[in-house]
């Protein structure tokens, strides 16, 4: 059963970067889409961006000009980086899974809702 | 950007009883690309259902969703005790993906 696991700083100072890892566990990080998702204090759930396992990206407008996701599929993990941060930052950070349909042939749709989440990480912005 | 708005902001409900949540958004989401979540208290988002009417993977049935363009319903049709929790919609028809800010079914 796959699970995902995020870690890093729990605590990171105004202006600097925020670094987040996803590390998935008892599956394959190829072929999937993954997300980022963060839930601010008042439990608004905010969608950040997502990666596919060739590393191509797609941003919420809002956070584009700050955010960088990646993937490393030898190590089985993708990772997400926000720039320049501040108070409004601080969450919980979860990353997501995208499920597929496999029709045989190469051919695959790929779906948009996540049907696996890791238990998240909560990281808060104070000097 | 597609808004979701939800309401009622919270239900209170007895064990038993039927809970009727809505999810209604700012334009049509496409191909009713729909979402429904539960959230309890220190855990993850949870996958109930996808696609406004498909129940995830050990999904009970007493969930189902229902609803297009504009406007989605999620119902419980009897109340167990672990179902009291936050529930969120998601919409995936158009970028960026938006939440609902969800509904608490809390015990009356």
């Amino acid at each position: 059963q796959v699970q995902l696991q995020e870690s890093g700083p729990g605590l990171v100072k105004p202006s600097e970067t925020l670094s987040l890892t996803c590390t998935v566990s008892g599956g394959s990080i190829s072929t999937y889409f993954w997300s980022w998702i963060r839930q601010t204090p008042g439990k608004r759930l905010e969608w950040i961006g997502y990666i596919y396992d060739t590393g191509s990206t797609h941003y919420n407008p809002s956070l584009k000009s700050r955010v960088t996701i990646s993937i490393d599929r030898s190590k089985n993990q993708c990772s997400l980086r926000l720039s320049s941060v501040t108070a409004a930052d601080t969450a919980v950070y979860f990353c997501a899974r995208h499920p597929y349909h496999d029709f045989g042939s190469g051919r695959y749709k790929h779906e948009y809702y996540m049907d696996v989440w890791g238990k998240g990480t909560t990281v808060i912005v104070s000097s | 950007e597609i808004v979701l708005t939800q309401s009622p902001g919270t239900l209170s409900l007895s064990p038993g009883e039927r809970a009727t949540l809505s999810c209604r958004a700012s334009q049509s989401v496409r191909n009713s690309y729909l979402a429904w979540y539960q959230q309890k208290p220190d855990q993850a988002p949870r996958l109930l259902i996808y696609g406004a009417s498909s129940r995830a993977t050990g999904i009970p049935d007493r969930f189902s969703g229902s609803g297009s363009g504009t406007d989605f319903t999620l119902t419980i049709s009897r109340l167990e005790p672990e179902d009291f929790a936050v529930y969120y919609c998601q919409q995936y028809g158009g970028s960026p993906f938006t939440f609902g800010p969800g509904t608490k079914v809390d015990f009356k």
